[in-house]
């Protein structure tokens, strides 16, 4: 089955350690997105991947990181998590360049205490 | 600044009443797609429709219709025929510079509808 998977779906974790949202699809898309989603806000793009080792900032990249080293992986990195980035994340994916539909991942529900 | 807005926190609509959702979008981007995003409450983003901004027809997939309006800057979505299951939240976004180096996208706030027996 054509798919974004995401891993955890849920996470509770402290302030400060270091944790790792994993993306993977299994379409052969080019294109990877990260948004986060906040009530009242819609969802804002963090970082995007227009191909492997091809990384660039969204709106609120502050305080993540991306890699790009697999063309079916984008794993979002918080390297010291802070409150304010309990959130709900999405990763998704399209084919490339001139298609426009984008697929997204399930979500995954992070809070940080 | 690239901006989404949607001003329709949220609406009510009778079930098989047509609904408009509100889309205003501000750009300096001459190519831009235009989008639209169902979220149930079961939290996945389901795609709806699409408009690209030299696409001269608007866009129409089985009961949504976009009315894209260049000029005014906002592509509305039009849900024909309501039915219980179109109770969700919707998302207005924007893509831009699809066609080029970089692949921005702007979401609004989204707009939560709820239908009516």
């Amino acid at each position: 089955e054509a798919q974004v998977t995401q891993n955890p779906r849920y996470l509770i974790t402290v302030t400060g350690k270091k944790l790792t949202v994993t993306c993977s699809q299994n379409m052969n898309h080019e294109y990877m997105s990260w948004y986060r989603q906040d009530p009242g806000l819609g969802l804002r793009q963090i970082y995007y991947s227009m191909n492997v080792e091809v990384t660039d900032k969204g709106d609120v990249p502050e305080g993540y990181k991306v890699s790009r080293k697999e063309k079916r992986n984008f794993p979002l990195i918080l390297e010291s998590p802070s409150p304010n980035q309990t959130s709900l994340y999405f990763c998704a994916s399209r084919p490339g360049r001139g298609y426009n539909e984008q697929f997204f991942g399930p979500g995954t529900r992070l809070t940080v205490l | 600044a690239q901006k989404i807005t949607q001003t329709q926190p949220g609406m009510f609509v009778q079930e098989k009443e047509a609904v408009t959702l509100d889309c205003t979008y501000d750009t300096s981007d001459q190519s831009y797609g235009l989008f639209w995003y169902k979220q149930p409450s079961s939290g996945e983003m389901i795609f709806l429709i699409y408009q690209g901004s030299y696409d001269e027809q608007n866009a129409t997939e089985g009961r949504y219709s976009l009315n894209f309006q260049k000029a005014r800057k906002s592509a509305n979505l039009v849900i024909s025929a309501s039915q219980l299951g179109d109770s969700a939240m919707y998302f207005c976004a924007m893509r831009v510079g699809h066609l080029t180096s970089y692949d921005k996208v702007i979401f609004g706030p989204g707009t939560s509808l709820s239908v009516i027996p």
